[in-house]
């Protein structure tokens, strides 16, 4: 079955620009949707499709993809970013869904 | 907007079964979606579990396919999740989401709060 795999953790200083990236063979057929979770709260969805942002998530958020990658940037990291960040797609293969394994984003 | 609500036991025991009712409010569970079951063990991250459609269609992750049924109640406007045999791997929380689709994009939102389901005796 297919697997999405993230980064377990990455840092960015404060107010700079951080990446996070996704890969999997998924991604070939379906656009990644990323999604931020807090300690002890549920998932957020920011950003899916090819560039969507859900209302009242920042522009700071924005995605791209590329072949079997999917990345989440957020340009300009605030505080508040610091959060466990997941991505997701729909997947053929076998499992009608797939997830990342998760990456721990540090705002330093 | 929609807004949906997990409710079920907190506590089961080893080798019976989890029970888990979605219910969903601020919208119809008879529109053009999705609706799922995702689960996160202690410390862990995302597992899909399953997802119906109004019309009683299912999916179902094939490593928890045997254990697992989803239904759908129009008239309570709510969803539920029964996982069988559960063992203390199955602790987690358990949230509902609604899936979005159109051609190539599909994603989940929004999600409930999540209810922590303990197995153990």
């Amino acid at each position: 079955s297919s697997e999405l795999t993230q980064d377990p953790a990455v840092s960015v200083a404060l107010g700079q620009t951080v990446r996070i990236t996704c890969q999997g063979d998924s991604l070939r057929s379906y656009y990644a949707s990323w999604y931020q979770q807090k300690p002890g709260q549920a998932p957020v969805l920011v950003i899916y499709g090819k560039n969507n942002r859900p209302s009242g998530i920042p522009d700071r958020f924005s995605g791209s993809s590329s072949g079997n990658t999917a990345s989440l940037t957020i340009t300009g990291a605030q505080a508040e970013d610091e959060a466990d960040y997941y991505c997701n797609s729909r997947d053929s293969s076998g499992n009608p869904w797939v997830f990342g394994g998760g990456t721990k984003l540090t705002v330093l | 907007q929609v807004q949906l609500q997990e409710s079920g036991p907190g506590l089961v025991k080893p080798s019976g079964t989890l029970s888990l009712t979605c219910a969903v409010s601020g919208g119809s569970i008879s529109s053009s979606n999705w609706w799922s079951w995702v689960r996160q063990p202690p410390g862990k991250g995302l597992e899909w579990i399953g997802e119906i459609y109004h019309s009683g269609s299912t999916n179902y992750n094939p490593s928890l396919k045997s254990r697992v049924t989803i239904s759908v109640d129009k008239s309570k406007n709510q969803f539920s999740l029964k996982l069988s045999s559960v063992t203390a791997a199955d602790t987690a929380v358990y949230y509902c989401a609604r899936g979005h689709s159109s051609s190539w994009y599909w994603w989940f939102d929004p999600w409930g709060q999540g209810t922590l389901v303990t197995v153990s005796s």
